[in-house]
């Protein structure tokens, strides 16, 4: 089935850093989508990008199809970026999604 | 504005006890999701919906039942609920693409 592998794990940065947070897809995808959520949060669309490269603020999301991947790009990072990046896969059919496991980051002073 | 909305936001049952989650959203979306979250699982799809009494069992549907008689409005119900359903539910709507809208969530606790 599909799987969704999401890198790194968890991150962290000092204020000012940036992060490229990546995913890539085992299947051909209709879809990618990118949440952000905060501990006990809900998830917060970052962006919708299922291909080419999208941007919003220090925020740019990039999906290559052909490649399989997708990522996120946070630039000057700031303390308030702290939290949980999901990227969730659409794929052929069914308009079911899949889910990456996520990566934690947090941004320190 | 779009929004979905989730009832209640925080739950506590006794194993057996029967539960019922609501989810509304205003937006017209045809799909609407449910899911669990757990520590370490990630979020795992329960149901789907496609429109009104159009259902599909997603990855983990034992134990649970959905209904959707108006498109705005999906539930999620619970048949004798067990301790292990202890979780987090969110659920989510789209329209015609792959792009969801989650709602707050729901924190059910089951003793």
């Amino acid at each position: 089935g599909q799987q969704v592998q999401q890198s790194p794990t968890s991150l962290v940065l000092q204020e000012g850093e940036n992060a490229e947070l990546q995913c890539n897809f085992s299947t051909s995808l209709n879809s990618m989508q990118w949440f952000y959520q905060r501990p006990g949060g809900s998830l917060i669309s970052v962006f919708y990008n299922p291909s080419g490269t999208k941007q919003s603020g220090r925020l740019t999301s990039t999906t290559v199809i052909k490649e399989r991947r997708s990522s996120l790009h946070i630039s000057s990072s700031q303390i308030t970026d702290s939290g949980t990046y999901l990227c969730a896969m659409g794929g052929t059919g069914g308009y079911k999604v899949v889910f990456g496991s996520g990566t934690r980051l947090l941004v320190s002073p | 504005d779009m929004k979905v909305t989730q009832m209640p936001r925080y739950l506590i049952k006794r194993m057996g006890e029967n539960v019922l989650l609501e989810c509304g959203q205003d937006m017209s979306h045809e799909t609407m999701y449910w899911y669990r979250q757990d520590p370490g699982l990630g979020l795992q799809l329960i149901y789907i919906s496609y429109d009104v009494d159009s259902n599909s069992e997603g990855d983990i549907p034992k134990g649970y039942r959905v209904s959707r008689k108006k498109r705005e409005h999906f539930s999620l119900i619970l048949d004798s609920a067990k301790t292990n359903q202890t979780s987090v539910y969110f659920c989510a709507s789209s329209w015609t693409s792959y792009e969801q809208y989650f709602g707050p969530g729901t924190r059910l606790t089951v003793l």
